[in-house]
């Protein structure tokens, strides 16, 4: 298996601009983690999913933050309208019930730059 | 809410030698599991090591071993004969074993630097 895939890997925008980030989590893995890493916050659980459907999104900072995941194949972290302070490293991670109680795999993660 | 706090922003070994970085955490749950995880400058979060709770015995794995003290909710991890590819981030989580996956919580992290 070819791990947990996402992209890019890195994204420069102006504020203001739509982002689109993109997960593939493992194949039969049912739920999904969307984090944040930041300097000053560490890794922040913004929203996961299980069997596609988003279970806790409490972690999403704003509503110009969402996030879908269409199938199990796929998930997107969406910011409308960027914002500098949105700059930070989204990591995707994905797991099943039974191999969470081994840690979760994580994908190599999108540094966004919001100029 | 749990909680997971790591106090040493950075820590400091010379080669071959022994290092331990701190972890403590609160919760009120009986069954959970415990990790450390190691992020390189490649960004890549890597898991070195679980323990679960339920567990008396510490886990080990090759250099990796954990202090693990349920009551004072305590979860140490001890690199022993330290090389330069250690260096990295070092990353505490938590995780409730109940129902299904729902999410690690981590702290701040360790910076740790190993020095040739």
């Amino acid at each position: 298996d070819a791990g947990v895939i996402q992209s890019p890997r890195h994204e420069v925008t102006e504020m203001g601009q739509e982002v689109t980030l993109r997960c593939k989590p493992i194949s039969g893995h049912d739920y999904l983690f969307w984090y944040r890493q930041t300097m000053m916050r560490g890794l922040e659980l913004l929203i996961y999913f299980n069997n596609n459907v988003p279970i806790d999104d409490s972690g999403m900072p704003e509503d110009r933050f969402s996030a879908k995941m269409p199938n199990a194949s796929f998930s997107t972290l969406k910011i409308q309208p960027s914002e500098p302070r949105d700059s930070a490293v989204y990591f995707c991670a994905s797991s099943t019930r039974a191999s969470a109680n081994y840690g979760y795999t994580f994908g190599s993660g999108t540094r966004l730059t919001v100029v | 809410a749990q909680t997971v706090t790591q106090s040493q922003p950075e820590m400091s070994v010379q080669e071959a030698e022994t290092v331990t970085l701190s972890c403590t955490y609160d919760t009120s749950e009986s069954d959970y599991y415990l990790f450390w995880y190691k992020q390189p400058p490649s960004r890549q979060m890597i898991l070195v090591i679980r323990q679960e709770a339920y567990k008396q015995q510490n886990a080990t794995e090759n250099r990796f071993s954990v202090n693990f003290q349920k009551a004072a909710k305590s979860f140490s991890l001890k690199i022993s004969d330290s090389q330069l590819g250690d260096a990295a981030m070092y990353f505490c989580a938590y995780s409730y074993s109940g129902g299904g996956a729902d999410g690690l919580t981590f702290g701040k992290g360790t910076h740790l630097i190993i020095q040739p």
